[in-house]
């Protein structure tokens, strides 16, 4: 059973425009949500993350949004670059207080962006 | 500044021997995990080492062992080889047991079960 769910495996935008990328998750005790960039031949890369206290997190291009009650975020780019070409992982943490240590991860997501 | 480093980058080993992966931590971070990816998956948690113990584990076998040293580094042992376990370990290292922050991904080991 999969708790954190990538569904779109790959996700192809132009140069400038907004990439949304989505995660669904079915533990309701995830209470800590991080998103990670991949580039071929490294390991992932934190990028941006959201307490399950809030529904929005932004830092520069990157904005994070959590529906506590979908159990659902997504990861918008805006504007995307050809940079931005990676893998990207949703992961879930929590509860903080007991398995703070523990991410699960999603499958990831191929997000291409194209000149 | 050095991150995470890894060794070896690339392993092929024969059913039923032993592997030890090894892990340097960031400079700073005190507390290393254990990733296991699979191709085409994301990576799953195998254990998390702090103060040289092991303090979160998850659902592997315990053929799949660990240490930590006084210097932070650590290591993967896996015994007994399956060619399942072909893939790309990760060692991630952070400061303190929680992930606010994210973890520091190191390059990987890949390991070659045949």
């Amino acid at each position: 059973d999969q708790q954190v769910k990538q569904n779109s495996p790959s996700l192809s935008v132009q140069e400038g425009r907004i990439s949304i990328l989505n995660c669904d998750y079915t533990n309701s005790m995830f209470d800590y949500f991080l998103w990670y960039k991949k580039y071929p031949a490294e390991g992932p890369t934190f990028l941006i993350s959201i307490s399950s206290i809030k529904d929005k997190n932004e830092d520069g291009r990157f904005t994070v949004f959590l529906n506590k009650s979908a159990k659902h975020l997504s990861l918008h780019i805006v504007p995307s670059q050809p940079g931005d070409s990676a893998v990207y992982f949703c992961a879930a943490s929590g509860p903080l207080n007991t398995n703070a240590g523990k991410s699960t991860f999603g499958d990831g997501t191929t997000l291409t962006v194209k000149p | 500044d050095a991150g995470v480093t890894q060794s070896p980058t690339h392993l092929i080993k024969t059913r039923g021997q032993q592997v030890t992966l090894r892990c340097s931590p960031k400079s700073g971070h005190d507390t290393v995990s254990w990733y296991q990816q699979a191709l085409g998956q994301g990576p799953q948690f195998i254990f998390q080492y702090y103060e040289e113990e092991e303090r979160q584990r998850g659902n592997f076998p315990d053929r799949f062992s660990g240490h930590q040293f006084p210097n932070y580094s650590s290591e993967l042992n896996v015994n007994a080889l399956l060619l399942g376990d072909s893939a790309l370990y990760l060692c991630a290292s952070s400061e303190g047991l929680g992930v606010g922050y994210g973890y520091t991904f190191g390059s990987g080991t890949r390991l070659t079960v045949v």
